[in-house]
């Protein structure tokens, strides 16, 4: 079964400066997505940036990338020139290609909760 | 255009009683997924639809718990005999489906406490 392990459970950064948060994941898959997720005091989950595991490239989505390390099954995001409006819970998740009875469900890290501060 | 609702936002019941909390998915999104977030928590996958698909059951933590989604639209999450360790924030999320994942669209949840 594939698991997605989330080792902080709190950062800290200030405002205007870099923040790297980190995921790791387990998997015998090879074909896969792999996702952040915020999740504000208003418990909207949204979407944060996707990354498709058989792209060597690392996703970018404006001030947020990633780094992508398959062999190493790493993931982690960072979050360049940090905003008050990035203090949020930050979910890491696994989502497998594998057209299988159960493989199409979202796995998900426990957060780590990211302060902002001015 | 509209996004994925959900109620009730809260719900305070006794232990024991049953509750029934209901989602609203995006108009055309195939995919349905229910998520527990209990207290510090991630989130705990329940079930998932896909179109006329046999749901994904295997998140469900006991046989307290079901869920029926009615003419591919509206889901309704149903626990019964909820005891204290139910308490937890529900999620629905909705998305297009398919074998390529396409962007998961949350609600804002229902807060169910068990007394």
């Amino acid at each position: 079964a594939q698991t997605v392990t989330q080792s902080q459970p709190e950062m800290s950064v200030q405002e205007a400066e870099t923040v790297t948060l980190s995921c790791t994941y387990d998997t015998s898959e090879s074909d896969y997505y792999l996702f952040w997720y915020k999740q504000p005091p208003s418990r909207q989950m949204i979407l944060v940036i996707r990354q498709e595991a058989y792209k060597q490239q690392n996703a970018t989505e404006n001030r947020f990338s990633v780094n992508f390390q398959k062999a190493a099954k790493s993931f982690s995001l960072k979050i360049s020139d940090s905003q008050l409006g990035d203090a949020a819970m930050y979910f890491c998740a696994y989502r497998s290609l594998v057209p299988a009875p159960g493989t199409y469900k979202y796995i998900f890290g426990t957060g780590t909760r990211l302060k902002v501060l001015a | 255009g509209a996004g994925v609702s959900q109620s009730p936002s809260n719900k305070v019941t006794e232990k024991g009683k049953d509750v029934e909390l209901r989602c609203d998915p995006i108009s055309g999104h195939t995919a349905l997924y229910w998520y527990r977030q209990s207290l510090g928590q991630g989130l705990e996958f329940l079930i998932y639809f896909q179109g006329n698909s046999a749901p994904d059951k295997s998140g469900l933590p006991s046989d307290r718990f079901s869920a029926e989604r009615t003419g591919g639209s509206v889901s309704t999450l149903t626990i019964q005999r909820t005891q204290q360790e139910d308490s937890a924030v529900y999620l629905c999320a909705s998305s297009l489906g398919g074998r390529v994942p396409n962007e998961q669209y949350f609600g804002p949840g229902t807060r169910l406490t068990v007394t």
